[in-house]
């Protein structure tokens, strides 16, 4: 099976602008979640999409966003870009199953730089 | 809440000796523990993960962790090192309540010297 996919691997955007990330499950998998990693804060959660709906978010501010199609690919959006934004988003796919014990398998990332 | 500490933020082996990444965790519900690695500029690979079964989990590439209810622990190790496990290790942690959303550690620095 093919893994996660993430796209593009590498974006460099300026401050105000808006960027839109794209993701691929593993094929069968209903649950993608989003994550940012930055050397100050670490992995953080941002939020998570199960059969189109948002279950889980986390708390950044409502600048991100995202959605999930029916095909279980996932998007996130960040609106008017900040410096701090800088980070690398990791997606991940899980299949159903026991809440809270699903294996996660992340994506290789997408490595945003704000200007 | 739940939350995840790694003791140590940089961890220095010698090829061939034992390998000991120290984690511990805060859970108000039964939690489930997994360790991922993260090399250069890669994704996180799950390594093992602990769910209310046997508390001794073995995982991928000779890794192993002892989930410790009393200790609140869940420690990461190898017997020996190899130059290919130096890598980012991070101590995971959910709960049943909590869906899908991970809480990490701060991770864990693994440099092995040759």
């Amino acid at each position: 099976k093919a893994g996660v996919t993430q796209t593009p691997r590498y974006l460099i955007k300026t401050r105000g602008q808006q960027v839109t990330l794209s993701c691929s499950p593993i094929s069968g998998h209903r649950s993608v979640s989003w994550y940012q990693q930055t050397p100050g804060q670490g992995l953080q959660f941002l939020f998570e999409y199960f059969s189109e709906t948002q279950r889980n978010k986390g708390n950044f501010p409502g600048r991100f966003s995202g959605r999930q199609f029916s095909n279980s690919r996932s998007e996130m959006n960040v609106s008017t870009l900040e410096l701090g934004d800088s980070a690398l988003y990791l997606c991940a796919s899980s299949s159903v199953g026991v809440l809270g014990t699903d294996t996660q398998y992340f994506g290789p990332g997408t490595r945003l730089t704000v200007l | 809440a739940q939350s995840v500490t790694q003791l140590d933020s940089h961890v220095s082996v010698s090829e061939g000796t034992p390998v000991l990444l120290r984690c511990n965790y805060s859970s108000s519900y039964s939690p489930s523990l997994f360790w991922y690695v993260q090399h250069p500029n890669k994704g996180l690979q799950l390594l093992l993960k602990y769910t209310s079964a046997a508390t001794l989990v073995k995982g991928i590439n000779g890794f192993e962790a002892e989930f410790k209810k009393s200790e609140t622990s869940f420690h990461l190790t190898k017997p020996s090192a190899h130059m290919s496990d130096a890598a980012e290790y991070f101590c995971v942690v959910t709960v049943n309540n909590a869906g899908n959303m991970l809480t990490f550690g701060g991770g864990t620095r693994l440099m092995v010297k040759p």
